[in-house]
């Protein structure tokens, strides 16, 4: 149980186009998602966090009307990276959490990541 | 501010030894201390927890240590196997899973 999935795992655009990440949670349902972003050999650093149905908090720094986030449902949350740049190449890892408590005692929950690399 | 310090960076141990890892936090108003393990191109899993009620807590190989005087947590990792070379982070929040903040992580590679 507890399962996330991300789509794409991959993905490599050409500087300008926009990309989009799907963040699912399989067997759960989701009242918060956050999304991390992962430069090589370094930690995980939190970008934003979301509520179903709310707009997203954003840490400190990170551009809102860049990194488009979207948690429309309990089971699904998004990351729009608009008008990507080689500097926004890293890996992108969503995870998940069912706040009501429950069977998953309140654990965030990550899916496998996605490598994005910016021409 | 670099709230959770976690050392060694690296980490090299022989099939059968046992490694340890360490991390020290600031903010004592910290309720919950996760430990993930990553391998290369994955995202991290929840390898053990605890809370700062209780002073260790075991799951087969692991064991967290949990010094709430000297806001320091430790991983052991018991008869340590070459399956286990990963990088490890550990983290805290406030209220169980939320708002994590993770240590600098540590890449253990455990030669067989």
């Amino acid at each position: 149980g507890a399962v996330v999935s991300q789509h794409p795992s991959r993905v490599i655009c050409k500087s300008g186009t926009s990309v989009k990440i799907e963040c699912r949670s399989l067997d759960f349902q989701a009242t918060t998602m956050f999304w991390y972003r992962q430069f090589p050999k370094q930690s995980l650093m939190l970008m934003a966090t979301s509520n179903e149905g709310s707009k997203a908090t954003y840490e400190q720094g990170v551009e809102k009307d860049k990194f488009l986030i979207n948690h429309a449902s309990l089971t699904l949350s998004t990351l729009t990276v608009t008008s990507a740049h080689p500097e926004d190449s890293s890996f992108y890892i969503c995870s998940a959490r069912d706040q009501r408590g429950g069977g998953y005692r309140n654990e965030q929950f990550f899916g496998p990541g996605t490598r994005l690399t910016v021409l | 501010q670099q709230q959770v310090k976690q050392s060694p960076q690296s980490l090299i141990v022989q099939k059968g030894g046992i490694s340890i890892i360490n991390c020290a936090y600031e903010n004592t108003a910290f309720d919950y201390f996760p430990w993930y393990q990553q391998f290369p191109g994955k995202g991290p899993a929840l390898l053990i927890a605890i809370r700062p009620d209780v002073s260790e807590k075991k799951e087969g190989r692991f064991t967290i240590s949990f010094n709430k005087s000297a806001k320091q947590f430790s991983l052991h990792i018991m008869d340590s196997q070459p399956g286990d070379s990963a990088t490890y982070f550990c983290a805290a929040s406030l209220g169980g899973g939320n708002m994590l903040t993770f240590g600098g992580g540590t890449r253990l590679m455990v030669k067989p």
